[in-house]
């Protein structure tokens, strides 16, 4: 258990549809990150938040969207799915500023059929 | 946008032999660079890490070799063993932000 929890672990939906997906960080951890991982593709940034506020924006598309609670979980809400939105979408955590490795949860593996 | 390029998508090397995992990036102005490794099913975990100010950091059998003048990082792992075997990422940022990650590179150490 990285201490980073992404819920659901699964997630089939249909094309056109919305869904959300969340994300607890590591105890004490500000920063909130998002991955999208296709087949065979590598982790695609899409975005960052920093106790509550986007510090940094990556390949998200205008269909998606994030945000960071006070609590500090966050969610990524993505709509009008499209089938090549099928992946595995990782949400990592970090202390935020400073030179620290990232800390992954296992990620939610989202198909659209 | 592939500021981080991880070009050879796999690797096999024997079991006690050295491993080294290559990466090239673009962006200059990284300060951080990292190695995760990736088991299926799991979330990549934190191997290893080096700053721009450094040339090598080790960690037991783990190397990080960065050449900034060739934008060329390296993972050496010496000696590889069966359980290395998983996907090994390369990643840079500029201060912990908005990090980077390449393709990939899938090895195999066999026994």
């Amino acid at each position: 258990d990285s201490g980073v929890t992404q819920t659901p672990k699964h997630l089939i939906t249909a094309t056109g549809q919305r869904v959300t997906l969340r994300c607890s960080p590591r105890s004490g951890d500000l920063s909130v990150y998002w991955y999208q991982q296709s087949l065979d593709q590598g982790l695609q940034f899409l975005i960052q938040y920093y106790n509550g506020e986007e510090r940094a924006k990556g390949n998200i598309l205008e269909r998606f969207s994030a945000q960071q609670f006070p609590d500090l979980h966050s969610e990524l809400n993505l709509s009008s799915l499209e089938l090549g939105d099928s992946a595995l979408y990782f949400c990592a955590s970090s202390p935020g500023g400073g030179a620290y490795g990232y800390t992954f949860g296992s990620g939610t593996r989202l198909t659209v059929v | 946008d592939q500021q981080v390029k991880q070009n050879s998508p796999s690797l096999s090397v024997q079991e006690g032999r050295i491993s080294i995992l290559n990466c090239d990036y673009t962006n200059s102005m990284f300060d951080y660079f990292l190695w995760y490794k990736k088991y299926p099913a799991e979330g990549p975990t934190f191997l290893i890490s080096i700053s721009s100010i450094k040339d090598k950091n080790e960690d037991g059998r783990f190397t990080v070799f960065l050449n900034k003048s060739a934008k060329h990082l390296s993972l050496h792992i010496v000696p590889s063993q069966p359980g290395d075997s998983a996907v090994y990422f390369c990643a840079a940022s500029v201060g912990n932000n908005d990090m980077r990650f390449g393709a990939g590179t899938r090895l195999t150490v066999k026994p």
